[in-house]
């Protein structure tokens, strides 16, 4: 049973629009969150995080939003750009420990000139 | 310019061979460890290092064997007893405990094909 879930596998969005990713999780013990890209033929690279003691993070372009009560973060992309075309994978974990994290399946996101 | 390298990008094995995929990083993270990504899921974890000369299984270890005889490096054997291995294996390495939010940094991967 997937306890960190992307329900969208892909995403199409219009440059210049608001891209919106969404990913679910089931275990209420998660208090850290973060977002990886990955480019084909590279490894994800880190991309913004938030820990449960906060609802909102924002790094430029990027916004990572998290609901506790309903288990769910999102990430906002404004602008979106065509560079911005890639496979974003949220991941949890219980306690700041790296062998800790769950990753979910991806959700592939298409930026349109 | 520091990173995690990973070889071979590209791996085909036989049947019943044994295989050891590469890692090496120049980061001087203390931490390493290898996921296994399958089309549709996660990167699932299946060995992990704190430290040199220490090792913890994953959720999937069952089929592999690591070492890590040195800081800079992890290498991950595939043993013929993995059921299943062709897939897509990531290294990564992070910083360690304590880390603000011990993100980890990932190698370009290495895609293991068993014929």
């Amino acid at each position: 049973d997937q306890q960190v879930k992307q329900n969208s596998p892909s995403l199409s969005v219009q440059e210049g629009r608001i891209s919106i990713l969404n990913c679910d999780y089931t275990n209420s013990m998660f208090d850290y969150f973060l977002w990886y890209k990955k480019y084909p033929a590279e490894g994800p690279t880190f991309l913004i995080s938030i820990s449960s003691i906060k609802d909102k993070n924002e790094d430029g372009r990027f916004t990572v939003f998290l609901n506790k009560s309903a288990k769910h973060l999102s990430l906002h992309i404004v602008p979106s750009q065509p560079g911005d075309s890639a496979v974003y994978f949220c991941a949890a974990s219980a306690g700041n420990y790296g062998q800790n994290f769950v990753f979910g399946p991806g959700t592939r996101l298409s930026v349109l000139p | 310019d520091g990173g995690i390298t990973q070889s071979p990008k590209y791996l085909f094995r036989k049947e019943g061979q044994n295989v050891t995929l590469s890692c090496e990083q120049n980061l001087n993270h203390d931490a390493m460890y290898w996921y296994r990504q399958d089309p549709g899921q996660g990167l699932r974890l299946i060995y992990y290092s704190q430290i040199v000369n220490d090792f913890q299984k994953g959720d999937i270890a069952e089929g592999y064997s690591v070492s890590r005889e040195k800081k800079e490096s992890f290498p991950l054997t595939v043993t013929s007893a993995q059921k299943n291995p062709t897939a897509f294996y990531l290294c990564a390495s992070s910083i360690g405990e304590g880390g603000s939010y011990n993100e980890q940094f990932f190698g370009p991967g290495t895609r293991l094909t068993v014929l």
